[in-house]
């Protein structure tokens, strides 16, 4: 009965790789986000989509590309992968406009760790 | 440029007592404040909020006042538990601007039994 769930959990790679990783809200939100938390534990936004728009795409290489196949649905595919791309990366849903206010439901993270 | 600020970075308090956890902010065009909890290896969880034309929002033993002219906020957590040990982010947003969260860097709580 998970409600926002990623996969992989943890995934180790090496550099120069391509990894995808998955996410899936079953809430019945129209909205879903990739987050970054660095080392810094800031959690910073990557993406967003609405409806399996883009409507939130903030200062990320073209190495990262999200794709929403469905409302449901929000993965993000890494292209040659780089050091300073580990981090966890949080995937979150909403309703759109509540998201503001009410808050988004997070998933519990996929710790990307690059040797 | 951090537009959330959590200055410090943890808190540590007795089971029983008050814990309050601070955070600032420098954009004044934010509408909502948002707090959320995280524990280890788990997503943040919503926990609170309050829209800025409020100065106090409460919910159960959760509190979060507002000062906008100090563009500061702090989230009062009584009677504290130790279930309440986690940490703890700030968040913020603009009404219309994308659902976009502005995240701070998040404050350890401890709660000693």
């Amino acid at each position: 009965d998970t409600a926002v769930s990623q996969t992989p959990k943890y995934l180790v790679t090496q550099m120069g790789n391509d990894k995808s990783i998955k996410c899936e809200q079953n809430l019945g939100h129209d909205t879903m986000y990739w987050y970054k938390q660095d080392s810094k534990k800031f959690l910073k936004i990557m993406f967003s989509y609405n409806n399996k728009e883009l409507i939130i795409n903030e200062t990320v290489p073209n190495r990262f590309s999200p794709k929403s196949p469905d409302k449901a649905h929000l993965n993000l595919h890494i292209n040659s992968l780089e050091l300073g791309d580990s981090a966890v990366y949080f995937c979150a849903s909403s309703h759109y406009g509540q998201g503001a206010n009410y808050g988004y439901t997070f998933g519990s993270g996929t710790r990307l760790t690059v040797v | 440029d951090q537009q959330v600020k959590q200055n410090s970075p943890s808190l540590s308090v007795q089971e029983g007592r008050i814990s309050i956890l601070n955070c600032d902010y420098t954009n004044s065009m934010f509408d909502y404040f948002l707090w959320y909890k995280k524990y280890p290896a788990e997503g943040p969880t919503f926990l609170i909020s309050i829209s800025s034309i409020k100065d106090k929002n409460e919910d159960g033993r959760f509190t979060v006042f507002l000062n906008k002219s100090a563009k500061h906020l702090s989230l009062h957590i009584v009677p504290s538990q130790p279930g309440d040990s986690a940490v703890y982010f700030c968040a913020a947003s603009v009404e219309g601007g994308s659902e976009k969260l502005v995240f701070g860097k998040g404050m350890k709580l401890t709660v000693n039994p």
